[in-house]
């Protein structure tokens, strides 16, 4: 069946680098999404990944191994403001390219 | 102007009373979208729609009833809710239903309690 695993919470220091992982099993992969989502706001889409390796969007980066059905969020010089949910999606072909999404990571971040 | 604008953002209700969430995308996209989000669990897609036609239903219960007059708008009719419907409605749009860039464009969600 389809899942996707990715830690519930995971705790940073500002300033500090972090990463979140995302481990799935899907039928029929195309791409993986990652959202942020501050509480009682919207979830803002971030990045998606359609081919092996890495993508930079500014202090944020997100990898994607097809092969290892793996990818990965990556935050870097972290700031206050990042602390948020952030959830990997997969858009495969047996949902009709919709998304099935992961339960979410929430990203604590120490001063 | 937000791009989803979904109201009201915080609804209670008895089991028995019947309400209406409404969204709204000013962005000129042909989908929209209704998931529904509770704690620590992943995003639930409940209908589909692309240009007015609903292309998916994900065994929502009938008590669950959506309408798309337009492209523009969505409505979710709620009506005989139990509590555990108690959640997070999210809307959201994208260009089109298969959302090929994995982009979606989210409301800030309606905030649903059922007594």
């Amino acid at each position: 069946g389809q899942s996707l695993e990715q830690p519930s919470e995971v705790t940073a220091v500002e300033g500090a680098i972090v990463q979140i992982n995302c481990t799935y099993q899907t039928s029929g992969f195309y791409g993986l999404s990652w959202y942020q989502q501050h509480d009682g706001g919207a979830p803002t889409f971030l990045s998606y990944n359609a081919l092996d390796g890495l993508e930079e969007t500014g202090r944020f980066s997100s990898f994607l191994s097809r092969s290892d059905s793996y990818g990965y969020l990556l935050l870097q010089e972290l700031q206050m403001k990042d602390s948020a949910s952030y959830f990997c999606a997969v858009r495969e072909r047996d949902s009709n390219y919709q998304l099935i999404w992961g339960a979410g990571t929430k990203l604590i971040i120490k001063p | 102007e937000t791009g989803v604008t979904q109201t009201p953002r915080h609804l209670v209700m008895g089991m028995t009373n019947k309400k209406s969430l409404k969204c709204e995308q000013h962005l000129g996209h042909n989908a929209m979208y209704w998931y529904k989000q509770s704690a620590k669990k992943p995003l639930e897609l409940m209908f589909v729609y692309n240009f007015k036609e609903q292309t998916e239903n994900n065994s929502v219960p009938s008590r669950f009833s959506p309408e798309c007059p337009n492209s523009s708008h969505l409505f979710l009719h709620l009506h005989t809710l139990q509590p555990e419907d108690s959640a997070l409605y999210l809307c959201a749009s994208s260009q089109d239903h298969k959302a090929n860039t994995g982009e979606l464009f989210f409301g800030e969600g309606s905030r649903l309690t059922v007594l």
